[in-house]
């Protein structure tokens, strides 16, 4: 069973920055927080993975707290086209999906 | 980066029939590769795990002589649906880890879509 915890649905305007919240209180130490999202009827595409550093590219930055029991995604200027929904998951052999944060971004 | 295929996209087959869906890494090879399905409206739920060369490993409640998996070489992965039924409708997707995850992580298909008639 998926072992993180997520809003079912957030909204956010476009052009404001999207903070996605994830607890994962359980997540043991070799597991990392992986962020994917799904748009409607395609694969789940990667978005940023980290351990317990702060991890930051072209697409997001994650912030995960010092104690690792939750992170937070950060989508800085959200488009119309981040419309999806975001999941995170802890893994380490293999990803298991919880029921993610469908986030709408509104014009 | 790393790249997923899947074929078909979608296909549609008549009840007692069988359908494979293939999963190819294209450009990274993929010791590991996981079949997953989802229904509407519901998140991915993980099928199997299936190595390279060995049995797959299938999660609890998933019947493996009816989801049949094949992973004869470190680029491809195949999922046979035998004996199809309409309750097997529903869209498949592969993933695939790399050699390094810490690079890849785990690259998703972009899906197949089944309807058994």
């Amino acid at each position: 069973d998926a072992k993180t915890t997520q809003p079912t649905s957030m909204d956010c305007a476009e052009g404001r920055a999207a903070n996605l919240p994830c607890n994962h209180s359980t997540i043991s130490g070799n597991e990392y927080v992986y962020w994917y999202r799904q748009i409607h009827s395609q694969g789940p595409q990667y978005i940023i993975h980290g351990l317990k550093n702060n991890e930051t590219n072209e697409m997001a930055s994650l912030i995960i707290t010092e104690d690792r029991k939750s992170s937070t995604l950060i989508l800085p200027h959200a488009t119309l086209r981040d419309t999806a929904v975001y999941y995170c998951i802890e893994g380490a052999q293999k990803l298991v999906f919880g029921q993610g944060t469908r986030l709408t971004i509104n014009p | 980066g790393a790249v997923v295929s899947q074929h078909p996209s979608w296909v549609i087959c008549k009840s007692g029939t069988s359908v494979k869906i293939e999963c190819r890494s294209l450009d990274f090879q993929a010791t590991t590769m996981f079949w997953y399905r989802q229904f509407p409206k519901q998140s991915l739920m993980l099928m199997a795990t299936s190595n390279e060369g060995s049995k797959a490993t299938y999660e609890q409640g998933v019947e493996k002589d009816k989801f049949l998996i094949n992973h004869a070489s470190l680029t491809l992965s195949t999922l046979t649906v035998t004996s199809a039924h309409p309750e097997d409708s529903s869209f498949y997707i592969c993933s695939a880890r790399a050699l390094d995850p810490l690079n890849y992580g785990y690259t998703f298909g972009s899906g197949t879509r089944l309807t058994v008639v």
